[in-house]
């Protein structure tokens, strides 16, 4: 099993409509989760992270985390064309360990 | 502004050459990273530095070493490449307890 593992799509959303991206992991002592969007030909860049249970809401973001079932997901409410990307789940283990882990990456395209 | 800087965009190595990539960071970030990664499987990691001379391995260390003899500089060395090492390598740096990890431009590495 994957230690972090998301659907690599692609996931195609009408303009304005709500994108939701998934992500589960192995690890149950993980504390810290992160959202990057990747542009084609980009380097990564951070777009959101969690730490509690419950959501996150930034702008048009919401980041959902539980433990208990070990699932984040990505909300993208109003999706416009400017959001179409790959996005990529990272999680970090623990308080102490640096190292960060990432899944495959959703690409998800916003057709106008 | 941030910056994290991979010594070259694109390389082209023969079989069996010896290979240095290099990264350099400017935020005084006492972590860094080396990832690739390939369509399908994301971004894996390969190494990771915590301080200066202090290495970890990541999840495909195989066929890779590291050096980090300054706090800014990360080099990864392909001891003698191989065609399945042909990638795209991404270079990251985060502080210790940091929530971004910050990318490099990335070197796309052809070996031929």
């Amino acid at each position: 099993q994957k230690e972090v593992e998301q659907n690599s799509g692609p996931l195609s959303v009408p303009e304005g409509a709500i994108a939701s991206l998934n992500c589960t992991y192995s690890d149950r002592g993980s504390q810290s989760f992160f959202w990057y969007r990747q542009y084609s030909g980009k380097s990564p860049e951070l777009i959101m992270f969690i730490y509690s249970n419950g959501d996150k809401e930034d702008g048009r973001f919401t980041a959902q985390l539980n433990k208990a079932s070990q699932y984040v997901s990505l909300l993208i409410r109003d999706s416009q064309p400017s959001d179409s990307a790959t996005y990529l789940c990272a999680v970090r283990s623990n308080f102490g360990n640096e190292k960060l882990t990432f899944g495959t990456g959703t690409r998800l395209t916003i057709i106008p | 502004d941030v910056k994290v800087t991979q010594s070259s965009r694109y390389l082209v190595k023969r079989t069996g050459e010896k290979v240095f990539l290099e990264c350099v960071q400017d935020m005084d970030h006492e972590n860094m990273f080396w990832y690739r990664q390939d369509p399908g499987l994301g971004l894996r990691l390969i190494y990771f530095s915590y301080d200066v001379k202090m290495k970890e391995k990541g999840d495909i260390p195989e066929g890779y070493s590291v050096s980090r003899e300054k706090k800014e500089r990360f080099s990864l060395i392909l001891e003698s490449a191989s065609t399945n090492q042909t990638s795209m390598y991404l270079c990251a740096s985060r502080t210790t307890g940091g929530t971004e990890a910050f990318f490099g431009q990335g070197t796309r590495l052809t070996v031929v």
